[in-house]
């Protein structure tokens, strides 16, 4: 079955750039859209921006100015770049798949990944 | 603050019902966008519990049941066990951008 990995470095300092890479494994990274997703510690759910496996991508407009969301269709795995990262970037980033419409639900998720923002 | 209104908490007795309310507007579930509930156990990953407003993937339990109605939508849990409780999460849409509810963590008494 389809499984995601995210990774990428967990510790940053203020005003770094995160850049996290989730793996698609089991399955095709085509047709699909991919989204990235965070949760501040004890916090809710933040979507963070989507992308399409052919390059169209959708953002959180409170991020978007920050953030870059790409596909490699040829590694099978999709990029997450936010820039000038503050504590508050400080979350679990999580990975997920929607189905073939972009109003699918998320039906996988990696485990997620821890990311610090300290200095 | 969310653009997507649950109750902080909810809580119940084994064997009994509860329910979530997932409250929107007119930009978001009022504008006919789907509703979508995740379940999310301490430490772990959302997992899809409904998607499409009222529809279970396989392997979900019978037991739950989501509705939608107007601006706001529901999740129904009836025969209430341990293992359910977790944090509950309402998701829709709004100017086609994704937008999550606050959550609402169940408490099984």
């Amino acid at each position: 079955q389809v499984q995601l990995q995210e990774s990428g470095p967990g510790l940053l300092k203020p005003s770094e750039t995160l850049s996290l890479t989730c793996t698609v494994s089991g399955g095709s990274i085509s047709r699909y859209y991919w989204s990235w997703i965070r949760q501040p510690p004890g916090k809710r759910l933040e979507w963070i921006g989507s992308i399409y496996y052919i390059g169209s991508t959708n953002y959180n407009p409170s991020l978007k100015s920050r953030v870059t969301i790409s596909v490699d269709t040829s590694k099978n795995q999709f990029s997450l770049k936010l820039i000038s990262v503050t504590a508050a970037d400080t979350a679990v980033y999580y990975c997920a798949r929607s189905g073939l419409n972009a109003f699918d639900a998320f039906d996988i998720w990696g485990q997620g990944t821890m990311v610090t923002v300290s200095s | 603050q969310s653009v997507l209104t649950q109750p902080p908490s909810v809580s119940g007795a084994p064997g009994q019902r509860v329910t979530i309310s997932c409250t929107g507007s007119s930009s978001n579930i009022g504008a006919g966008y789907d509703v979508h509930w995740y379940q999310q156990l301490p430490g772990t990953a959302p997992k899809v519990l409904i998607h499409g407003n009222s529809n279970r993937p396989s392997g979900v339990p019978d037991r739950f049941s989501g509705s939608k109605s107007g601006t706001s939508a529901s999740l129904a849990i009836t025969g209430l066990q341990a293992e359910d409780e977790a944090d509950y999460y309402c998701q829709s849409y709004d100017s086609s951008h994704v937008v999550f509810g606050g959550g609402t963590k169940l408490t099984v008494l």
